[in-house]
């Protein structure tokens, strides 16, 4: 299975303010996925990236708010937007590899 | 689009204990069923999978049942231990590139010594 390292682990950020998101593969892979995982939730898909076009997003999530780049096959980013107390969650990045990996997660907390 | 529920949402057990935890789904073209273990701080780690063409996986002490007429699949971890004590996520996906996997709402496992 792939091994993914993500970053900032946790972050403290006021509201108002963006965060990005780190995600980095040790292969490449064809398929990032950037999910959300609100306080004692489940994780629910934000947007499957791939390298050199749009990212697709799910019902609920949009561009402005969750950019995403792909520059090349084994590196994205998640920037979380003009950031308010409700987007408090933790954002993971999983890949598809013999089973889908996740990484570590970004513990975001907004004041 | 998928659907996935688990049961149940909370399960606690004495140390030695089984512990089993089902999910169903909805979509017939799921054919791909992993369970993630989450502990603390941590990222969703795999336990476990099994594809549609098996009807029972194990590994040690854990072990997967699959029923495709019924769309359900369960997890069966036997001599609990109190490290055991974390949240499991069921899931499913049709297994083809670009499918995301869709999570059952989790269940809270906790083990007593």
């Amino acid at each position: 299975s792939a091994v993914i390292s993500q970053k900032p682990s946790r972050d403290i950020c006021q509201r108002g303010t963006s965060l990005t998101i780190q995600c980095q593969v040790d292969s490449q892979v064809t398929m990032m996925f950037w999910y959300r995982q609100q306080p004692g939730q489940s994780l629910t898909l934000i947007a499957t990236a791939n390298q050199g076009s749009e990212a697709t997003y799910e019902s609920g999530f949009v561009i402005d708010k969750f950019p995403i780049s792909r520059p090349n096959l084994t590196f994205s980013t998640l920037t979380v937007s003009n950031m308010s107390p409700e987007d408090s969650s933790i954002y993971l990045c999983s890949v598809e590899r013999v089973g889908y990996t996740f990484g570590s997660g970004t513990r975001l907390t907004v004041v | 689009g998928e659907n996935v529920e688990q049961h149940p949402s909370t399960l606690s057990v004495q140390e030695g204990d089984s512990a089993v935890i089902k999910c169903t789904y909805s979509d017939s073209a799921s054919n791909y069923f992993p369970w993630y273990k989450q502990e603390l701080g941590k990222g969703p780690q795999l336990i476990i999978d099994i594809r549609s063409n098996v009807g029972e996986k194990k590994d040690q002490r854990i072990a997967v049942t699959l029923n495709k007429t019924a769309k359900h699949f369960s997890l069966h971890i036997t001599e609990t231990q109190p490290e055991d004590s974390a949240v499991y996520f069921c899931a499913a996906s049709p297994l083809n590139a670009g499918n995301m996997l869709t999570f059952g709402g989790g269940t809270r496992l906790m083990v007593k010594p």
